[in-house]
């Protein structure tokens, strides 16, 4: 089945403690990418990959870091979360940019930072 | 720069009642993407309808149908007949054909409630 996997889907953490969510997708997809959501404000790109070792910055990526060292795999790395990362978060992929892609979203990331 | 705008924040409805999500967009492509997304209680994003710029005709599924009218640069949705089950926050989103960069951008969403 193809899908997109996020874990952990529920995280509760204390500020600075490093965390990864990790993203990975079973359809060999070049372009990955991160959003969150939050109220309000709808979902916004974090970061974004092209392809394996091409990462870019999204709307967001201030307090955030990627890598795809792998074309399946795309981890969300906050290295010291703050409480203004509390948020959902979905990773996306598609077989490359632009809306002509059908884009597959994982099931969402609920991180709470207290 | 893209931009969507959805400014309905919430909308409640009693059931069977027909209800229409405005979604109004900005673009300097030519060729673009709209997409209507409904995230229920669950969280996850379910996807709805994609068009792209080229192809104005307007779509009906079932209950759900889309108007989309360049002249106005907006994309609405109107749910006819609505259900309980309807109740979900509704995402716009626009996406451009460019193969570089940055993919989708989202409206802040219509959270629709429907009442028994």
């Amino acid at each position: 089945e193809a899908q997109v996997t996020q874990n952990p889907r529920y995280l509760i953490t204390v500020t600075g403690k490093k965390l990864t969510v990790t993203c990975s997708q079973n359809m060999n997809h070049e372009y990955m990418s991160w959003y969150r959501q939050d109220p309000g404000l709808g979902l916004r790109q974090i970061y974004y990959s092209m392809n394996v070792e091409v990462t870019d910055k999204g709307d967001v990526p201030e307090g955030y870091k990627v890598s795809r060292k792998e074309k399946r795999n795309f981890p969300l790395i906050l290295e010291s979360p703050s409480p203004n990362q509390t948020s959902l978060y979905f990773c996306a992929s598609s077989l490359g940019a632009g809306g002509h892609n059908e884009q597959f979203f994982g099931p969402g990331t609920r991180l709470t930072v207290l | 720069a893209q931009k969507v705008t959805q400014a309905q924040t919430e909308i409640s409805v009693v059931e069977k009642e027909d209800v229409t999500l405005d979604c109004v967009y900005e673009t300097r492509d030519t060729t673009y993407y709209l997409f209507w997304y409904k995230q229920p209680p669950s969280g996850e994003l379910v996807f709805l309808i994609r068009r792209n710029s080229f192809d104005e005709q307007n779509e009906i599924s079932g209950r759900y149908s889309w108007n989309f009218q360049k002249s106005t640069s907006s994309f609405n949705f109107t749910i006819t007949a609505s259900q309980v089950v309807d109740s979900a926050v509704y995402f716009c989103a626009l996406s451009g054909e460019d193969n570089y960069g940055q993919n989708f951008v989202f409206g802040p969403g219509t959270r629709l409630s429907v009442l028994p």
